[in-house]
Parts: structure tokens; sequence; C-alpha cells
């Protein structure tokens, strides 16, 4: 089974709807992540959370919101799509661990486990 | 200017070739660049990670960093059609919450 499940795979609506895309983990990592990805844009972050009750802003949250439902649970809404918002969204989970021995060259690695994203089209 | 830049491509090369991928960057803040590795319709998936300047080795695949050019490469060997892929690559504060992308470069070898 994944670990990181994203659904719905694929999504056609049109512009004034809303619409939720829902991510799932059973990783048991405590940080979460929404990116879209564009061409010739790579990913960008939209919202990020380290926790239930942590939710931060990424570069581009204008017309997206998030919910933290259970540690294992993220959620990206688009209150009233538009046609911009058409790209690829991926879910992203990361555990980050303060290593035992300080080693500057472990410190700090928070490596990032992605869903099988979701491609999102706003007509 | 984006934090981190890197060619779109796409680039195509035969079998066994030696690949190399390239990205620059221009936040001097940065100790950790990774690697993802993007196969069609798949989410990215970690290939390697470097910590400040220097090479690092994994199999057939080197990761290179000079911090003095601000400058990271990925280079692949004995290059298999299997490696066809988009290829990111990410530069991270130690300490901070994000990664920064580049753009990907799309990679196919052709057998």
């Amino acid at each position: 089974d994944a670990d990181v499940t994203q659904t719905p795979r694929n999504r056609i609506t049109k512009t004034g709807k809303r619409i939720m895309l829902e991510c799932s983990q059973t990783k048991g990592h405590d940080r979460m992540y929404w990116y879209r990805q564009d061409p010739g844009l790579g990913l960008r972050l939209i919202y990020y959370s380290f926790d239930v009750k942590d939710i931060n802003k990424g570069e581009i949250s204008d017309g997206y919101s998030v919910s933290r439902q259970a540690q294992a649970k993220f959620s990206l809404s688009l209150e009233s799509a538009i046609p911009n918002q058409t790209a690829l969204y991926f879910c992203a989970t990361s555990d980050f661990h303060t290593p035992k021995i300080l080693d500057s060259s472990a410190f700090g690695t928070d490596t990032q486990y992605f869903g099988p994203g979701t491609r999102l089209t706003v007509l | 200017q984006k934090e981190v830049e890197q060619d779109p491509g796409p680039l195509s090369v035969p079998e066994g070739a030696i690949v190399s991928l390239n990205c620059t960057y221009s936040n001097s803040a940065f100790q950790y660049f990774m690697w993802y590795r993007q196969y069609s319709r798949k989410g990215p998936e970690l290939l390697m990670y470097t910590y400040s300047s220097g090479n690092k080795e994994d199999g057939r695949f080197t990761a290179q960093v000079d911090k003095s050019s601000k400058y990271i490469s990925l280079f692949i060997r004995d290059s298999q059609p299997s490696d066809s892929a988009t290829y990111l690559c990410a530069g991270k504060i130690q300490g901070a919450q994000k990664l920064v992308f580049g753009q990907g470069t799309r990679l196919t070898i052709n057998p």
C-alpha cells in the first residue's frame, strides 16, 4: 500500500466551483505539505503544517485554504476555482529528527515523501 | 530571479552515456541540496542529498556542490532507459521549513 495517498487523482471542474483535494499518510509523520507543479515553474509550496494545530502559508497560498483534520490527513481547498489553478498538485510528508549526535551534516535534513499527485483542470 | 534555476531541457542521450544535470542558485544561505527524480505520472522521490560543498556518490549517481560558484550538479554514469525521468534540484537553509525547487530537467535515455 502507498504511504502517501491523494484523492482524487484527476479532476475536471468549472470556474467558481469549490474543490477539495485530500491527502492521507500512513508514515506517521508530523509534517505535511501541499505543492503545485506547473510546466516551467517547478514545484511551489502552497501550505505546510508541522502538526494538527500548526498551519503555515507557503509562497503561493492566495486562493487556497487547508485543513489538518488529524496527524494523518491534510486537505487542500479551492474555495472558488479559477482556470490558472489548473496544475498538478502534490501532497508531501516529512519527519524531522534532531540527531542524537549533533553532526551538522545530518542536522536539518528533512526528507520529504511525495504522494502520486492530483491533476486538476479548471475550465 | 528564481532562487534555484534549472534548464528544463528536454535532454536526450543514448544509453550508456554520462549525463550531467545542473542547477544554479542565488541564496548563499542554502546548506542542503537535494536531487529528486520524478517519473511520469508519479510524485517526486528523493534521489540524493548533499550538505555544503563537495561530492557524494551513490552507485551510478554522483551529486556535486560548488558553493563558491553556487552550482550544483548530478552526474549519471552508464545511463539506462530506466533513468528517463524529470530531475528536480532543490536547496534548503539549515533549520528552515521549506525546500526551494528548480523547474526540473526532463531526461530521456534512448536504447
